[in-house]
């Protein structure tokens, strides 16, 4: 079955600094991959997402991920965060072409933004 | 402006009593899902739609109805809901071809049963 971990359920940084936020996949082949952002009260927003080609993606909001295939690990980096990314930020997975197989979801890592 | 709409946004109930929450898309997408998010436990699925009158379980559908009666709604049902029901519930949809599975998501209900 696949998994996701995301292993840091909390990180704080200050404003301007750079952050990576972890996810790393369990499955025998390359899945999509996702990175949403849940915004305190809102639903979750695609932020970006890895099917095949280019293994660094760009995304919305400054965002960008790499994946890694030897390492299982599609990472979610930003150089410089603003207050306004303060949020919870969940990596999901897919089987390709899976028909009605369901996003798996890792349990999500909670964003702290400080002056 | 496309978007996934859930009504209520909010609901405090008590055991037993039937409730109902609707979740509309105006995208025209074939798949449409419900997820319920508990702390610490991240988004599971509690059951998904193909299409119209196509519907199945996901990992957690016990103590759950739904129906796809048409395209663009899916309502989820709690015929008597209990306390460890309690959660904030997200529908989603997902447009058709090979990037069905980028799922676009509601706003979220969150619901209390006392």
């Amino acid at each position: 079955a696949q998994s996701v971990t995301q292993p840091d359920i909390h990180i704080t940084v200050s404003e301007g600094a750079s952050l990576e936020l972890r996810c790393n996949y369990s499955y025998g082949a390359t899945p999509y991959l996702f990175w949403y952002v849940q915004s305190p009260g809102q639903g979750l927003q695609l932020l970006l997402k890895y099917f095949s080609g280019d293994t660094l993606v760009q995304g919305i909001k400054g965002f960008e991920a790499e994946f890694k295939r030897s390492q299982s690990s599609f990472n979610l980096r930003k150089p410089s965060v603003h207050w306004s990314d303060a949020a919870e930020y969940f990596c999901a997975v897919v089987r390709p072409n899976s028909g009605n197989t369901p996003l798996v979801f890792g349990k999500g890592t909670r964003l702290s933004v400080i002056a | 402006e496309a978007q996934v709409t859930q009504n209520p946004r909010y609901l405090i109930t008590v055991t037993g009593k039937k409730l109902t929450v609707t979740c509309s898309q105006n995208m025209n997408h074939e798949y449409m899902s419900w997820y319920r998010q508990d702390p610490g436990l991240g988004l599971r699925q509690i059951y998904y739609s193909m299409n119209v009158e196509v519907t199945d379980k996901g990992d957690v559908p016990e103590g759950y109805k739904v129906s796809r009666k048409e395209k663009r709604n899916f309502p989820l049902i709690l015929e008597s809901p209990s306390p460890n029901q309690t959660s904030l519930y997200f529908c989603a949809s997902s447009p058709p071809g090979p990037s069905y599975n980028e799922q676009f998501f509601g706003p979220g209900t969150r619901l209390t049963v006392l």
